[in-house]
């Protein structure tokens, strides 16, 4: 079946770093790749998506390729904010409407 | 445009009783979706809805898990009896332009 797997936190990075949340999937055919984000208090946002190999998704200063050749989605940032420390979930889905398979999510410290 | 309403944001129940959640979708929005989010963990689609038609509830467990979306609109969730595990966020979304939205949720504590 259909899986993800990203890398547990908390992370936590000063102002101005550089960010990477790795993420690494498992799915059959040619699955579309999210990343969502949950702000304290608030329920999931669509922060970027891709939807075939080598599409790049980017919003906000966040980034991520879809790799198929490692089945990955990294998320990047070149210079994270304090208003960045959330909980990030990386997903997919099969496509069309079905339902999307979540990460565990990365809660993400950014520390001024 | 107002987003997915859910209510209740909070529901204390003992365990063995009944539960309910409500669910608005947006506007307009044909497909929705119930997940279930455990602490630390990221959502489970429990259900997916085409208008009034369950067409994927292979993950929802019918021996204690029901849901209904007779007009095709609004959407409930009951759980009866509930049990300790039951504990969760309980996550509605619906579908416009390939994405799909997120309501805040109902956080269920069974004691």
């Amino acid at each position: 079946g259909n899986s993800v797997t990203q890398m547990e936190g908390p992370v936590t990075l000063s102002e101005e770093a550089f960010l990477t949340i790795n993420c690494t999937y498992t799915a059959t055919g040619y699955p579309s790749l999210f990343w969502y984000v949950q702000y304290p208090g608030e329920g999931l946002q669509l922060l970027l998506k891709a939807t075939k190999a080598d599409d790049k998704g980017s919003n906000k200063g966040f980034e991520a390729t879809y790799r198929k050749e490692t089945t990955s989605f990294h998320l990047e940032k070149g210079s994270v904010q304090v208003s960045d420390s959330a909980v990030y979930f990386c997903a997919l889905s099969r496509g069309g409407a079905d339902g999307l398979t979540f990460g565990k999510g990365t809660h993400l410290i950014i520390q001024p | 445009e107002a987003g997915v309403v859910q209510s209740p944001r909070y529901k204390i129940i003992e365990k063995k009783q009944p539960v309910a959640f409500w669910c608005n979708p947006i506007s307009g929005h044909n497909t929705l979706y119930w997940y279930l989010q455990n602490l630390g963990q990221g959502p489970e689609l429990l259900i997916r809805y085409e208008n009034e038609e369950a067409v994927d509830d292979s993950q929802l467990p019918k021996d204690r898990f029901s849901a209904e979306r007779l007009k095709g609109v609004d959407s409930t969730l009951k759980i009866q009896p509930a049990e300790l595990g039951d504990s969760a966020v309980y996550l509605c979304a619906s579908r416009g332009g390939n994405e799909q939205f997120f309501g805040p949720g109902t956080r269920l504590t069974v004691l």
